[in-house]
């Protein structure tokens, strides 16, 4: 069956940038997306990125998907305090309509 | 509404009472998902339904499980003879059946069975 990996911890400095990791089994995933949970909240969805791609940037955001390795990264540049929170990887194969979701990568920000 | 909401956000339980658990997706949204989110891990599938057509059910635990979606809107998920293992943050989700298939997600209730 599927399966998503994650790291379970990051911590990096206020300006640095962070990169979250991600592995997954499913060589028939489509679409592959990064939500942000915190604490007492729902999923916040980040971005996502389409199987046939390789890059995707949005404002402070870069995913990048290394699709023969399996392996989705999200860069997070000039990481902020509010920055703080659990980051889920996620993928959709399909032949489904839900999603699989890694464990989470709790990223912490030092000030 | 303007986002998905649940109710009630925090449920203290016994174990072996039933409970239910609401969902109320964004309007016109007519896919609903719930997922289950144990402390410390991801997310795990419950159930999806989609307009009119037979929900698929491959995630429910157990036939204590089962879930409603009544007028293509709101949805009640209830688990009967709770037991301590269902404890656990249920988490809704919605979203329009593009290819894309963004989901949004509620702030989730957070069931704890004694």
């Amino acid at each position: 069956g599927e399966d998503v990996e994650q790291s379970l911890f990051l911590s990096v400095r206020e300006g640095d940038s962070s990169v979250i990791n991600c592995t997954y089994t499913d060589s028939s995933s489509t679409y592959l997306y990064w939500y942000k949970q915190e604490p007492g909240a729902g999923l916040q969805l980040l971005t996502y990125i389409f199987s046939n791609m390789d890059m995707k940037q949005d404002q402070r955001l870069t995913v990048l998907l290394n699709k023969k390795d399996k392996h989705l990264s999200l860069r997070i540049a000039d990481t902020q305090t509010g920055d703080s929170a659990i980051y889920f990887c996620a993928e959709r194969d399909t032949g489904r309509r839900a999603l699989t979701f890694g464990s989470g990568t709790r990223l912490q920000v030092q000030p | 509404g303007a986002g998905v909401s649940q109710s009630p956000s925090n449920k203290v339980t016994e174990k072996g009472k039933d409970v239910e658990l609401r969902c109320d997706p964004i309007s016109g949204h007519t896919a609903l998902y719930w997922y289950r989110q144990s402390l410390g891990q991801g997310l795990e599938f419950l159930i999806y339904f989609q307009g009119n057509s037979a929900p698929d059910k491959s995630g429910l635990p157990s036939d204590r499980f089962s879930a409603e979606r009544t007028g293509g809107s709101v949805s009640t998920l209830t688990i009967q003879r709770t037991q301590q293992e269902d404890s656990a943050v249920y988490l809704c989700a919605s979203s329009f059946p593009g290819s894309e298939n963004i989901q949004y997600f509620g702030a989730g209730t957070r069931l704890s069975v004694l």
